[in-house]
């Protein structure tokens, strides 16, 4: 079975730590991985879209790496800040299949 | 331009009833999707639709049905809405069928009674 999942559950960490948020997937016939955020009661915002034949992204302060035959990424998250501060969802466009598959998410806390 | 949009944002069903969300996109995307996201169990897709006038189903798509007459819009209708149908549902777009990212609209809150 096709599946995604995020470790931690739920991270805490105080302002300007760095962190990694973990995903992984069960078949490394994919063709791309992507990173969303989700704030409470709202929809997801598309972070970082990695490519099959990419090995990372990079937008600002976010940094996503993709290691297929692991069959794993990272988001790493610099200097966070309480903005931060929601839930992290990991996706999975598989070769075979149509659905977007997705992790259970990862929320974070930023303290201030 | 105002991206995903989806209507209603909230609305409290009781079991038997009927509705329909709507969907609708401003960005000329091809693809349409419903997913439905649940405490636990992650989004799940409903149906999609690869164009004006197809639609498929997706993971979980018993209870449901789906039209696409005009290319901006997307309806996720609910024929006889039961308690298990409680969940945020979540409309999203694309330019092409998982090469590209998917952009959401905000969710439309449902609780069957």
């Amino acid at each position: 079975k096709q599946e995604v999942t995020q470790i931690p559950a739920a991270l805490s960490v105080p302002e300007g730590e760095n962190l990694v948020l973990n995903c992984s997937f069960t078949d490394s016939a994919i063709y791309n991985l992507q990173w969303f955020r989700q704030d409470p009661g709202k929809g997801l915002t598309s972070l970082l879209l990695i490519q099959s034949s990419q090995r990372e992204q990079t937008s600002g302060r976010l940094n996503a790496s993709l290691d297929k035959s692991s069959g794993r990424s990272t988001l790493y998250i610099a200097a966070s800040q309480p903005g931060d501060s929601a839930t992290y969802l990991c996706a999975v466009k598989y070769m075979r299949g149509t659905a977007l598959i997705f992790g259970k998410g990862t929320t974070l806390s930023v303290s201030s | 331009n105002a991206g995903v949009t989806q209507t209603p944002k909230f609305r409290v069903l009781k079991t038997g009833q009927s509705m329909t969300l709507l969907c609708a996109q401003d960005m000329n995307h091809e693809y349409m999707y419903w997913y439905r996201q649940d405490p636990g169990m992650g989004l799940r897709l409903i149906h999609y639709s690869v164009g004006e006038g197809t639609t498929a189903k997706g993971e979980v798509p018993d209870g449901y049905n789906v039209s696409r007459l005009k290319k901006q819009n997307f309806l996720l209708g609910l024929e006889s809405a039961a308690p298990s149908q409680t969940s945020v549902y979540f409309c999203a777009s694309s330019h092409s069928l998982g090469r590209e990212t998917q952009y959401f609209g905000p969710g439309t809150r449902l609780l069957v009674l």
